[in-house]
């Protein structure tokens, strides 16, 4: 089975340029996680979706990012306008909940290195 | 959630088990005890989760104390692929995950 895949795997753009992330989460799951890793803060999630739908968004670092699923097989993360202090690894992760005596775990994307000059 | 904490770094040679220790005193009942590893630049990889028995799988088990305070993630027999930082994380099921600092673990030859 394919597993989440992101792309670009890596990105390197000017400061003040959009920037769009991909994610297609792995097929039948309806849980998907957007993820920010930096050396200084280490794994933080950003935001969550089920069935397409935001969860919990609190962990956007600003307005200046805004993450959208627009069908269970696709969403986007996008930095408008990026900064400097937004390059990091950007992961991608889905599952599936699964019953009421167990669940299922998250399977994480490779990531998109992202470096902003 | 749950606080976890964990050793920041620990050493095993290459063949023997690798028992990583993880702390969760104040978790909950309705509560999971997930582990992930990362290898360098890679994604996290899930490795096994659990709530209250003992699980194991072709990677690994996990070994949960009886009132569920603390557990244990064995790597039977630890390669040089094993070195990674492990993440012990406790969690509701369908929450996002909340990444600690994990424990740095170095397989030596």
């Amino acid at each position: 089975d394919a597993g989440v895949i992101q792309s670009p795997r890596h990105e390197v753009t000017e400061m003040g340029q959009e920037v769009t992330l991909r994610c297609k989460p792995i097929s039948g799951h309806d849980y998907l996680f957007w993820y920010r890793q930096t050396m200084m803060r280490g794994l933080e999630l950003l935001i969550y979706f089920n069935n397409n739908v935001p969860i919990d968004d609190s962990g956007m670092p600003e307005d200046r990012f805004s993450a959208k699923m627009p069908n269970a097989s696709f969403s986007t993360l996008k930095i408008q306008p990026s900064e400097p202090r937004d390059s990091a690894v950007y992961f991608c992760a889905s599952s599936s909940p699964g019953g009421r005596r167990s669940n299922q775990p998250q399977h994480f994307g490779d990531g998109t290195r992202l470096s902003i000059l | 959630d749950a606080k976890t904490t964990q050793p920041p770094s620990m050493d095993c040679a290459e063949g023997r088990a690798a028992n990583l220790p993880c702390n969760h005193s104040t978790i909950s009942g309705n509560e999971y005890v997930y582990w992930y590893r990362q290898i360098h630049s890679q994604g996290p990889q899930y490795i096994i989760h659990g709530l209250k028995n003992n699980e194991t799988n072709e990677m690994a088990s996990l070994i949960i104390t009886e009132d569920r305070k603390s557990s244990t993630l064995i790597l039977p027999h630890a390669t040089l692929r094993d070195t990674a930082v492990y993440y012990c994380i406790v969690r509701p099921s369908g929450y996002a995950l909340n990444f600690g600092k994990g424990t740095s673990l170095l397989v030596t030859p």
